[in-house]
């Protein structure tokens, strides 16, 4: 059974980068075509797409987070990774990974259960 | 960017009565790439629905999607207790992806 486990701080400071991790088991990352997304909601609000990426390290993202968020594979650990830079409290948001069902045009059956990332000084 | 428009907002049912939830886009959902999750508090969301009427492994076929381009339904044909959550529906036919803003379903 595939597994998703998100993993990082769940405080950050205004204006500082939030760094999580996404571990994949039961599964390989790099197995058949399949592409790996964050996604985030913030408190009481509805689900925003952050970008996904291929075990090669091809990557989308969404325009309106595209200049501040760097994500990236790591093959041999099994995990893929998110970078939102200068951060502010319109940050703060349950923070999920998820897998593509296969390829890039397809719906996330898998996801993570979630991490809360506050923004606060 | 397409923008999805769900309707209601909330809607309030007793178990066992059907429950029609629309998702409309502001342009043609290419393919038909439009899915369906339910979330219930404090959980992950989970995939019901993908390519407008196909139910995901597990889904029992009390659920079913239809719609085509712009319009989109999802019926839940006699509510069980657990199925009160709030539904979303997602477009991954273009880039961004986009979720609608939820319908919550409630007992009535």
């Amino acid at each position: 059974q595939l597994q998703l486990q998100e993993s990082g701080p769940g405080l950050v400071k205004p204006s500082e980068t939030l760094s999580l991790t996404c571990t994949v088991s039961g599964g390989s990352i790099s197995s058949s075509s399949y592409y790996w997304g964050w996604i985030r909601q913030p408190p009481g609000k509805g689900l925003e797409w952050i970008g996904s990426i291929y075990y090669s390290g091809t990557t989308y993202y969404n325009p309106s987070l595209k200049s501040r968020v760097t994500i990236s594979v790591d093959t041999s650990k099994n995990q893929f990774s998110l970078k939102l830079s200068s951060v502010t409290a319109a940050d703060t948001a349950v923070y999920y990974c998820a897998r593509h069902v296969t390829g890039w045009y397809d719906p996330l059956d898998y996801w993570g259960q979630g991490t809360l990332v506050t923004v606060s000084s | 960017e397409i923008v999805l428009t769900q309707s209601p907002g909330t809607l309030s049912l007793s178990p066992g009565e059907r429950a029609t939830l629309s998702c409309r886009a502001s342009q043609s959902v290419s393919s038909s790439y439009l899915a369906w999750y339910q979330q219930k508090p404090g959980q992950a969301p989970r995939l019901l629905i993908f390519g407008a009427s196909s139910r995901a492994t597990g889904i029992p076929d009390r659920f079913s999607g239809s719609g085509s381009g712009t319009d989109f339904t999802l019926t839940i044909s006699r509510l069980e207790p657990e199925d009160f959550a709030v539904y979303y529906c997602q477009q991954y036919g273009s880039s961004p992806r986009t979720f609608g803003q939820g319908t919550k379903v409630e007992i009535k």
